[in-house]
């Protein structure tokens, strides 16, 4: 158990839905990446919040944005779904110090119909 | 851009034998962190192993091992006396600062399927 919880574990929905996921980091740790993993793209860094502040941004779609709240937890809102956006999105966090290790959650598959 | 390169979509290996699995990076940075992930299919991401650039000595983690040769910046990973538990998809990665600070990410490779024979 790597201490990041995500829920929910699998979600369905249709083509031009909106879906929230969401994230909390393990205990102590400021710093939430979320990153897509799709068969033909690998994992995809998204985007990077530290202590509630986006830091970065990697390939993430303008459809989809993201936010850190001050109990730490994040949530990715996914909008105006399309076949495409069908993966797995994890979340991450990363502890104080510099050794560079992300610890991931378990993920949450979203599957578009 | 730093680059991760798995060339070795899938890889196979009888129990209790040794197989090696393969990754170059590009980088123009002198000191990072590199790391091999493992995705058993609970798909769960699990750290395998660490190196840091800076050290010479190979980073160990009992059945574990890398082969880090900085000058060819090749990373690869060995894994001895192989168990059906080892099964799964392996990925090697890179640690970017972002933005010149002392923020970072991480950059995947596409992964390694290893599949492990009975």
């Amino acid at each position: 158990d790597s201490g990041v919880t995500q829920t929910p574990k699998h979600l369905i929905t249709a083509t031009g839905q909106r879906v929230t996921l969401r994230c909390s980091p393990r205990s102590g740790d400021l710093s939430v990446y979320w990153y897509q993993q799709s068969l033909d793209q690998g994992l995809q860094f998204l985007i990077q919040y530290y202590n509630g502040e986006e830091r970065a941004k990697g390939n993430i779609l303008e459809r989809f944005s993201a936010q850190q709240f001050p109990d730490l937890h994040s949530e990715l809102n996914l909008s105006s779904l399309e076949l495409g956006d069908s993966a797995l999105y994890f979340c991450a966090s990363s502890a104080r110090g510099d050794t560079g290790e992300l610890f991931f959650g378990e993920g949450s598959r979203l599957t578009v119909l | 851009a730093q680059t991760v390169t798995q060339s070795q979509p899938e890889m196979s290996v009888q129990e209790a034998e040794t197989v090696t699995l393969s990754c170059t990076y590009d980088t123009s940075e002198s000191d990072y962190y590199l790391f091999w992930y493992k995705q058993p299919p609970s798909r769960q991401m699990i750290l395998v192993i660490r190196q840091e650039a800076y050290k010479q000595q190979n980073a160990t983690e009992n059945r574990f091992s890398v082969n880090f040769q900085k000058a060819a910046k090749s990373f690869s990973l060995k894994i001895s006396d192989s168990q059906l538990g080892d099964a799964a998809m392996y990925f090697c990665a890179y640690r970017t600062f972002l933005d010149g600070g002392s923020n970072y990410k991480l950059t995947f490779g596409k992964g390694t399927l290893l599949t492990v024979n009975p």
